[in-house]
């Protein structure tokens, strides 16, 4: 099942904006991961953050994990068109051992 | 290094058809694989984990007589849906991770489309 919630949904924004997706999850977690998906294809990892970690940069990619709110932004900055795709979230639980539970996912479109 | 295939990478069917799906770890060595399925704009529903040389284990709801999966080898994992029906119809998408139960990373495949008509 889900663990949960990513907001928005859907995101548009112009090119050398910045895109900001947050996720929100419900039980505690070892790890929280950020992926991204291109239209019917697989999934190409991003950014692994820790639960005793609070933000983690990776390129143009910044993420933050608020374990007391139990959730995690990831922040594009200067987005450009080829960064147009589905962005989730999954988390690996404290005793779930490696099992990602995913996020419903936000859909960014950046327009050139 | 880390990459996993999937064939087909689309196929459709006929419905009342069985269809197979190989997961293979082409650079490593995977303990564990798991499966997913994407129905359309939607996130990526974890359907059954696989250990080499072991039985399934599978999320609630899913059938195992329907999602048969196989993982004979350390590099190979297989899913038949089994009498596939057009509600079947869907994006599987499987993973390989290795390594001790303490996490390790997932590497996922490229996904397979079905389409069952």
């Amino acid at each position: 099942s889900q663990q949960g919630e990513e907001d928005p949904q859907a995101l548009s924004i112009q090119e050398g904006e910045n895109a900001t997706m947050n996720c929100s999850y419900k039980t505690s977690i070892n790890n929280l991961q950020w992926y991204r998906q291109n239209s019917g294809r697989g999934l190409v990892h991003l950014i692994l953050i820790r639960s005793n970690e609070r933000e983690k940069h990776s390129g143009r990619l910044r993420v933050t994990l608020d374990t007391s709110k139990k959730s995690s932004s990831l922040l594009i900055t200067a987005s450009r068109a080829a960064d147009t795709a589905s962005y989730f979230c999954a988390t690996v639980g404290g005793n779930a051992g490696n099992m990602l539970t995913f996020g419903g996912g936000t859909r960014l479109m950046v327009k050139p | 290094g880390a990459v996993v295939s999937q064939h087909p990478s689309w196929v459709i069917c006929k419905s009342g058809t069985s269809v197979k799906i190989e997961c293979r770890s082409l650079d490593f060595q995977a303990t564990t694989m798991f499966w997913y399925r994407q129905f359309p704009k939607q996130s990526l529903m974890l359907m059954a984990t696989s250990n080499e040389g072991s039985k399934a284990t599978y999320e609630q709801g899913v059938e195992k007589d329907k999602f048969l999966i196989n993982h004979a080898s350390l590099t190979l994992s297989t899913l038949t849906v089994t009498s596939a029906h057009p509600e079947d119809s869907s994006f599987y998408i499987c993973s390989a991770s290795y390594g001790s139960w303490s996490y390790n990373e997932q590497f996922f495949g490229p996904g397979t489309r079905l389409t069952v008509l």
